[in-house]
């Protein structure tokens, strides 16, 4: 079994500052991770993957993101805040190299930023 | 443009009617996902084909659903006599089957089908 809990369903920061978007994983296996973003009206896209390389992973536009196993935790921040951050965040599991194929999504969360 | 279409991608429909969907996946891409997604949820996974063969059904799938890939190119998916509980997202991905012994490749999403029973 295999499961995400994003723990903020709506984080708020201004323009420049810090992202912090946090993320609780359960998995059976050694888990694959990723975060995904999706802008209203568009697809989702991949903004980063973690799959048991290096545990400090660094995705598209400036997101990072830490594997933590003792802490069950991959959360994704970012140094400084974007006006085109401002999206929904997906915190995804997946189990796919051990033969369970289907991603598993958090709830999400809506990260809106203050001019 | 070589990424994953689904069509239409708006479908307004009265309850009890049928619909289709479909997708297309990148042309390499021999894995194929439905997922549905409702408001202020995240995406659910439906079912699963690797090539023409379905090889997993979430119980999410009710006996109304079918999806099918008959060449393992594009997939369609079916709701029959639908209801106002179908309204959604639906939403189709693939991915390639990666390299031998390399990390997972990731699953790249369409757009999206948006359904509204009325």
């Amino acid at each position: 079994a295999q499961s995400v809990t994003q723990l903020d369903s709506h984080v708020s920061v201004s323009e420049g500052t810090p992202v912090l978007l946090r993320c609780n994983y359960s998995s059976s296996y050694s888990p694959s991770l990723f975060w995904y973003v999706q802008h209203p009206n568009k697809g989702l896209q991949l903004l980063l993957k973690y799959t048991s390389a290096a545990t400090l992973v660094k995705g598209i536009n400036g997101f990072e993101a830490e594997f933590k196993k003792s802490e069950t935790s991959f959360h994704l921040t970012k140094p400084s805040a974007h006006m085109s951050d401002a999206a929904e965040y997906f915190c995804v599991v997946s189990a796919a190299w051990f033969g369970n194929e289907k991603l598993t999504f958090g709830t999400g969360t809506r990260l809106t930023i203050i001019p | 443009d070589t990424g994953v279409s689904q069509n239409p991608r708006h479908k307004i429909t009265k309850r009890g009617q049928n619909v289709t969907f479909r997708c297309d996946p990148i042309s390499e891409h021999n894995r194929l996902y439905w997922y549905r997604q409702t408001l202020g949820q995240g995406p659910e996974f439906l079912t699963y084909f690797q090539n023409e063969a379905q090889l997993e059904k979430s119980r999410l799938l009710s006996d109304r659903f079918s999806a099918e890939r008959p060449k393992g190119s594009f997939s369609t998916l079916e709701i029959q006599r639908t209801e106002q509980g179908d309204s959604a997202m639906y939403l189709c991905a693939s991915r390639s089957r990666g390299t031998s012994g390399g990390p997972v490749s990731e699953q790249f999403f369409g757009p999206g089908t948006r359904l509204t029973v009325l």
